[in-house]
């Protein structure tokens, strides 16, 4: 059972536009919600975390929003850049750490010149 | 630098022919653990270790033993690798409960192939 649910699986959007990846999560005991970014022939790299005390968190173009009623989390890129495509990751844990990082299946980001 | 390192980062085998992925870190890092990529399916983890000498299983590991007999090392054991475990391998590790910001470090990958 997928603990973590991630969505669209591939986007393209044009320079300057805005990508929206979406996760939704079922396990209510989950309190640490990290994005990972991996570009190809790397490994995942943490982008931005958040934890459920806060609905917002915003790190230069990278903003993750988190709904805790609607157990739902996304990221948001403002002003894609071509040096953003990559493969992004959405993940949960319990306990604030990375022990058990459960991962969302990815999402491949394209985004064109 | 801060690493952490995988060997080998390439490798074809055979149905059978045991092999080791070692995978060594620099930063201390209690907690280390391994995942597996496949496409599709994501990162799945397959064990995790909190500490020398304390190792559980994550939520693929069938065909695969680790150990971790030092606080730097955690060698991933294919003891009868199969075409089914042919994937992408990581490595990663953590400050884990000794604090931190609970980010996790992952190696840059290790690509088998089991024919």
């Amino acid at each position: 059972q997928q603990q973590v649910k991630q969505s669209p699986q591939s986007l393209i959007v044009q320079k300057g536009g805005i990508s929206i990846i979406n996760c939704a999560y079922e396990n209510t005991a989950f309190d640490y919600f990290p994005w990972y970014q991996q570009f190809p022939g790397k490994g995942p790299a943490l982008l931005i975390a958040i934890r459920p005390d806060v609905s917002e968190k915003k790190e230069g173009r990278f903003t993750i929003s988190f709904n805790k009623s609607a157990k739902q989390f996304s990221l948001h890129i403002m002003d894609s850049q071509p040096g953003d495509s990559a493969t992004y990751f959405c993940a949960a844990s319990i306990g604030g750490g990375s022990e058990k990082l459960v991962f969302g299946k990815g999402m491949k980001l394209t985004v064109n010149p | 630098e801060a690493q952490v390192t995988q060997n080998p980062r390439y490798l074809i085998t055979v149905t059978g022919k045991k092999l080791t992925v070692t995978c060594s870190q620099n930063m201390n890092h209690e907690y280390m653990s391994w995942y597996r990529q496949d496409p599709g399916l994501g990162l799945r983890q397959i064990y995790y270790s909190m500490n020398v000498e304390v190792t559980d299983k994550g939520d693929v590991p069938e065909g695969y033993k680790v150990s971790r007999k030092e606080k730097r090392n955690f060698p991933l054991i294919l003891e009868s690798p199969s075409p089914n475990q042919t994937s992408l391998y990581f490595c990663a590790s953590s400050f884990g409960r000794q604090g931190g910001t609970g980010e996790l470090f992952f190696g840059e990958g290790s690509r088998l192939t089991v024919l």
